[in-house]
């Protein structure tokens, strides 16, 4: 099983603010295929990155995501007030799929 | 516009067998490129994907490793629903529980609206 380990584990800034959140997985990720998640209060989380590095259709492009092997980025460059969230990693490379244990980004 | 409802009791007592469904519209159960998931979220054990069925030509099942032994997921093609059956549960399968399409290159594309469990006498 793929272990992921999200750093921070909260992120404090202002609106406007640039967020930098890290996904680094125990082993290397098969074909990429790693997501990222924003998950709000009382909410499903949703699909916001897919390939590491592909953002949704409707997903602003503020958000974007790089990396491969072991080690993935996702970047806000600039912090809307709606983005304040938790935001997951997953892997689906292995058909045991893991998610990491999120990043709060909260307001500062 | 494709869409999951979840459907199941919230309050389950320890040692029973609980049971939860995904009704799906805008999609079909039985398609070739998605597969149909179940996943959990607690706060001891963050999201954990429980398993999930697919059809490619016949129908697989795969488990997680934690559940393997008490889980059972299944397809209703003709509802167009697939259904989560968790056996001998005990407080800590008290989660909130979530259907979620799975596509191979994009993973949790659609959830749905999920639904909290509780394990208690």
């Amino acid at each position: 099983e793929i272990v992921l380990t999200q750093s921070p584990g909260t992120l404090s800034l202002s609106p406007g603010e640039r967020a930098t959140l890290s996904c680094r997985a125990s082993q290397s990720v098969s074909s990429s295929y790693l997501a990222w998640y924003q998950q709000k209060p009382g909410q499903a989380p949703r699909l916001l990155i897919y390939g590491a590095s592909n953002r949704v259709t409707g997903i602003p492009d503020r958000f974007s995501g790089s990396g491969s092997g072991t080690d993935f980025t996702l970047t806000i460059t600039r912090l809307e007030p709606e983005d304040f969230a938790v935001y997951y990693c997953q892997q689906y490379g292995s058909s045991l799929f893991t998610f990491g244990p999120g990043t709060k980004v909260d307001i500062k | 516009q494709v869409q999951l409802l979840q459907s199941g009791p919230g309050l389950v007592k320890p040692s029973q067998i609980f049971s939860l469904t995904c009704a799906i519209s805008g999609d079909s159960v039985s398609s070739n490129s998605a597969a149909w998931n179940w996943i959990r979220q607690s706060p001891s054990r963050g999201l954990e994907w429980l398993g999930r069925t697919f059809f490619r030509s016949k129908w697989y099942t795969e488990y997680a490793v934690s559940v393997k032994s008490r889980i059972t997921i299944s397809s209703d093609t003709s509802k167009s629903q697939f259904s989560l059956q968790l056996n001998s549960v005990t407080p800590e399968d008290t989660a909130v529980y979530y259907c979620a399409r799975g596509l191979t290159t994009t993973g949790f594309d659609l959830w749905g609206q999920g639904t909290l469990v509780t394990v208690s006498s």
